[in-house]
């Protein structure tokens, strides 16, 4: 089976500019997640969907990131205006399960470097 | 709120040792609990899933282990070689979330 995809891999802007990224997931995967890793730390969350619903967006900074998910399937993360400290790898994951029973799969990641 | 520690932050060996990586977790409510491996520049490889209900999961050289009642998870790697030098993450389902630790740092030397 296909995996879960992202794009772009990398992304180089200067701060105060705005930033997409988007995600495909798993086939038939109804909760997506998109983490933020900074370097040398582990993926923090940032928001979680089950289907096109939010479930969990409590870690999102929401006064400069926003996210959606249409139709319940791909789905975009937008940084507007970016800062130095959003520089992270920026990863996108799914699961068949919002109740966590079941393994979560990763995409590669988007690579951000605000300069 | 859930938190999630890995010991140690780096660790080096030579090739052919076996290893442990640890990982504690504070609320033992979980659903399971998961291992990856991540190599530079990348994103993240489910090595094993442990569901709370299980003891442990093994897969090749690798074999994990969960006791919740003491909010601990060892990652055993046997033999180990320069291509398992990655850094590993574990973290644990609860509630909706998943929660990862900061990650173990391995290097195999040959």
């Amino acid at each position: 089976e296909a995996g879960v995809a992202q794009s772009p891999r990398y992304k180089i802007i200067e701060k105060r500019q705005s930033v997409a990224f988007w995600c495909n997931p798993i086939s038939g995967h109804a909760t997506l997640y998109w983490y933020q890793q900074i370097l040398g730390q582990g993926p923090k969350l940032l928001i979680q969907f089950q289907n096109n619903g939010v479930v969990d967006d409590s870690q999102l900074p929401k006064d400069r990131f926003s996210a959606e998910r249409l139709k319940g399937v791909d789905s975009t993360l937008k940084i507007q205006p970016a800062k130095l400290e959003d520089s992270a790898v920026y990863l996108c994951a799914s699961t068949s399960s919002w109740k966590g029973y079941t393994e979560a799969f990763f995409g590669q990641g988007t690579r951000l470097t605000v300069v | 709120k859930q938190e999630v520690t890995q010991i140690p932050a780096a660790l080096s060996v030579p090739e052919g040792e076996n290893l442990v990586l640890n990982c504690s977790f504070t609320d033992s409510a979980i659903y399971n609990l998961q291992w990856f491996r991540q190599d530079p520049g990348k994103g993240l490889t489910s090595l094993l899933l442990i569901q709370s209900s299980q003891r442990e999961q093994t897969s090749g050289r690798l074999n994990a282990s969960l006791d919740k009642s003491s909010g601990r998870s060892t990652l055993y790697i046997a033999a180990s070689q320069p291509g398992d030098s990655a850094t590993y993450l574990c973290a644990a389902s609860s509630g909706s979330r998943l929660t990862f630790g900061e990650g173990t740092q391995l290097t195999v030397n040959p």
